[in-house]
């Protein structure tokens, strides 16, 4: 069945610092790929996402390449903050229309000031 | 522009009570869902349904039934709450495949 694989469990970093978390799928297709954020408190909203291959989708700062070679849709940011302080999830909507997202388990950003 | 609201916001139950969790759209979208999200853990689906009426399970639905009567409206129904149970429920929507997620803020559950 389909799937999202992301970087697992928190991610720690300082002010101004590069994040990169990893996000690699396996489906059928051209799934269609998004990112979420979840701010404490809240449910999660999405960030962006993109539908075909080499779209990028970006919100915030934050920008991601949809990469069917390599089944990939990684999250970066040149330079985060505290308040980008949250969980991120990748996700995917199969092609076939399917009424069900398939969800990454998550990734904590934890940005220090 | 529209929103979705979960109520109530925190819900105390005993253990072997039956909970219920309501969550309310006005985006007029056909699809809804609850999730389940334990500290620490990703989204795991419950229950789905596509339109008024409908209902699908999901991976996590053994404990739970649920209620679509209206289009509005979806609700969750914890049938024997468990201590190991204590999670945020998570109530989301859709209008039409491959669109956007809308998620409500959650209902936090304490079974004591």
């Amino acid at each position: 069945g389909d799937s999202v694989t992301q970087t697992e469990g928190q991610v720690a970093l300082s002010e101004e610092d590069f994040l990169t978390i990893h996000c690699n799928y396996s489906a059928s297709g051209y799934p269609t790929l998004f990112w979420y954020v979840q701010y404490p408190g809240e449910g999660p909203q999405l960030l962006f996402r993109a539908s075909r291959d080499k779209e990028k989708g970006s919100s915030r700062g934050f920008e991601a390449t949809y990469d069917k070679g390599t089944t990939s849709f990684h999250l970066r940011k040149a330079s985060v903050q505290e308040s980008d302080s949250a969980v991120y999830y990748c996700a995917l909507s199969p092609y076939t229309g399917n009424y069900k997202y398939v969800f990454g388990a998550g990734t904590r950003l934890k940005v220090i000031a | 522009g529209g929103i979705i609201t979960q109520t109530p916001k925190f819900l105390i139950g005993q253990e072997g009570q039956k909970l219920t969790l309501k969550c309310q759209q006005n985006f007029n979208h056909d699809t809804m869902y609850w999730y389940r999200q334990d500290s620490g853990k990703g989204l795991r689906l419950i229950y789905y349904s596509i339109t008024e009426n409908d209902l699908q399970k999901g991976d996590l639905s053994e404990g739970y039934d649920a209620s679509r009567e209206k289009k509005s409206s979806f609700s969750l129904t914890v049938t024997s709450a468990q201590k190991n149970e204590m999670a945020v429920f998570l109530c989301a929507s859709r209008g039409f495949a491959n669109s956007d997620y809308t998620f409500g803020s959650g209902t936090r559950l304490l079974v004591i």
